[in-house]
């Protein structure tokens, strides 16, 4: 069956930008969406499509998809986008849907 | 606004059943897939199942399959979540999420609730 790769942990400076890759075999032909979860809270959309934002996800946050690697890159990053985030695809082949592990991203 | 508001949730005994529920509002809900979506403690999340607004369309995770059941009721705005047989892997917070596109991302989700399956 079909697997997301995430990296586990991500540490960035403030005002650095931080770079969160979710890896599949030929993801690129996916749509892959992303999630900020904070401890304690329910998950939050904040890529879907690959890079499309939501309304109210700050332009800091955009999206990559190509090949066997998808990316969520957060630019100028700030001590509140510490979270875990998460990368998901539909398998339209099984009609599942398919979670990546997660990343911790950590703020210096 | 849309809001999505979970309830059920509990201890329950290994072998026992439960029944989620997700009251939505806020939005037409017989026009929207909805989801469950699982998260062990201290874990990643997990994808249970999915039911199509009609409700035509069920699928559901593999390793889940035969022992959970997706309905919804669209006269009273709410999607259910029918666990039997549960097993301690079983213990997560379970939430309700709404679908986007035919993509299926989760656009809108509930704040959760406990299912903690121990004797």
């Amino acid at each position: 069956s079909y697997m997301l790769t995430q990296p586990p942990s991500v540490s960035v400076a403030p005002g650095k930008t931080a770079r969160i890759t979710c890896g599949g075999n030929n993801i690129g032909s996916y749509s892959v969406h992303w999630y900020q979860q904070k401890p304690g809270q329910a998950p939050v959309l904040v890529l879907f499509y690959d890079s499309d934002r939501p309304s109210g996800i700050p332009e800091r946050f955009s999206g990559f998809n190509s090949g066997n690697t998808a990316t969520l890159t957060i630019s100028r990053v700030e001590a509140g986008d510490e979270a875990d985030y998460y990368c998901q695809v539909w398998d339209s082949s099984s009609d599942h849907v398919l979670f990546g592990g997660g990343t911790k991203l950590t703020v210096l | 606004e849309v809001q999505l508001v979970e309830s059920g949730g509990g201890l329950v005994k290994p072998g026992g059943s439960l029944r989620l529920s997700c009251a939505a509002s806020g939005f037409t809900f017989s026009s929207y897939t909805m989801h469950w979506v699982r998260q062990a403690p201290g874990k990643g999340l997990e994808w249970v199942s999915f039911i199509s607004g009609s409700p035509t369309y069920i699928y559901y995770a593999d390793s889940l399959r035969g022992r959970f059941t997706i309905s919804r009721d669209n006269a009273k705005n709410s999607l259910y979540l029918q666990l039997n047989s549960l097993r301690a892997e079983d213990t997560a917070v379970y939430y309700c999420a709404r679908n986007y596109g035919v993509k299926k991302a989760f656009d809108y989700w509930g704040q959760g609730t406990l299912v903690t399956v121990s004797s």
